[in-house]
């Protein structure tokens, strides 16, 4: 099994809509959780970190369910800005490296 | 300024040449990665280094080797370039948590290799 498991998607969405990514990882010694956001051909920058249970940033919603060892991702009210691939990466506590899942592209259209 | 620059931005070489790519920080953060990125695959952690003295394999180190030569700086080295090391590879810095949060990476822009 993968360390840190996606979906690559594409998922399409229209303008407006609700949609939601899942990452699930291996290590169950994982402490903190981040998503970030990459736009094409480009670096990836920080989205969102989560320590606890989950975490919200205006239309970013993310929740960790440790038990199944998954964090899920989601975004409302979608814009056209947000099309870009999502990376899911867990802070392996125990040795301190980042692995990240191989991301979610999202495509939002008009 | 970028806060984390790479070097060189773009290049091309051949099967077998020895390739370095260099970066080199700014922010004052003591721990540096490499990964590669690779279309459908996402990035790939090749080395890691948390201190001078200090270095980690990644998922993917064969083929690869780094130094670091100073808390700033963090090159990896290609002793012989092959085709399937073609791959934009990203420089990222992380704050140990003294100051900042951890595991937050700041990535430099990419270099873009390409072996022929």
């Amino acid at each position: 099994r993968k360390e840190v498991e996606q979906d690559p998607g594409p998922f399409n969405v229209p303008e407006g809509a609700t949609v939601a990514f899942n990452c699930t990882y291996s290590n169950s010694a994982s402490q903190s959780f981040f998503w970030y956001r990459q736009d094409c051909r480009k670096e990836p920058k920080l989205l969102m970190s989560v320590y606890s249970s989950g975490n919200e940033d205006g239309r970013f919603t993310a929740q960790l369910n440790r038990a199944s060892q998954y964090i899920s991702l989601l975004i409302r009210d979608s814009k056209l800005s947000d099309s870009a691939t999502y990376l899911c990466v867990p802070l392996s506590g125990n040795t301190g490296k980042l692995i990240f899942g191989q991301g979610t592209t999202l495509q939002v259209k008009p | 300024d970028a806060d984390v620059t790479q070097t060189p931005r773009n290049r091309i070489t051949k099967t077998g040449k020895r390739i370095m790519l260099e970066c080199s920080q700014t922010k004052g953060h003591d721990r540096m990665y490499w990964y590669r990125q690779d279309p459908g695959l996402g990035l790939r952690l090749i080395y890691y280094s948390f201190d001078v003295k200090d270095i980690n394999k990644g998922e993917i180190s064969d083929g690869y080797s780094v130094s670091r030569q100073a808390q700033a700086k963090f090159s990896l080295s290609l002793e012989s370039a092959i085709p399937n090391q073609t791959a934009l590879y990203f420089c990222a810095t992380s704050d140990s948590g003294t100051g900042g949060v951890v595991g937050e990476l700041f990535f430099g822009e990419g270099s873009r290799l390409t072996v022929l």
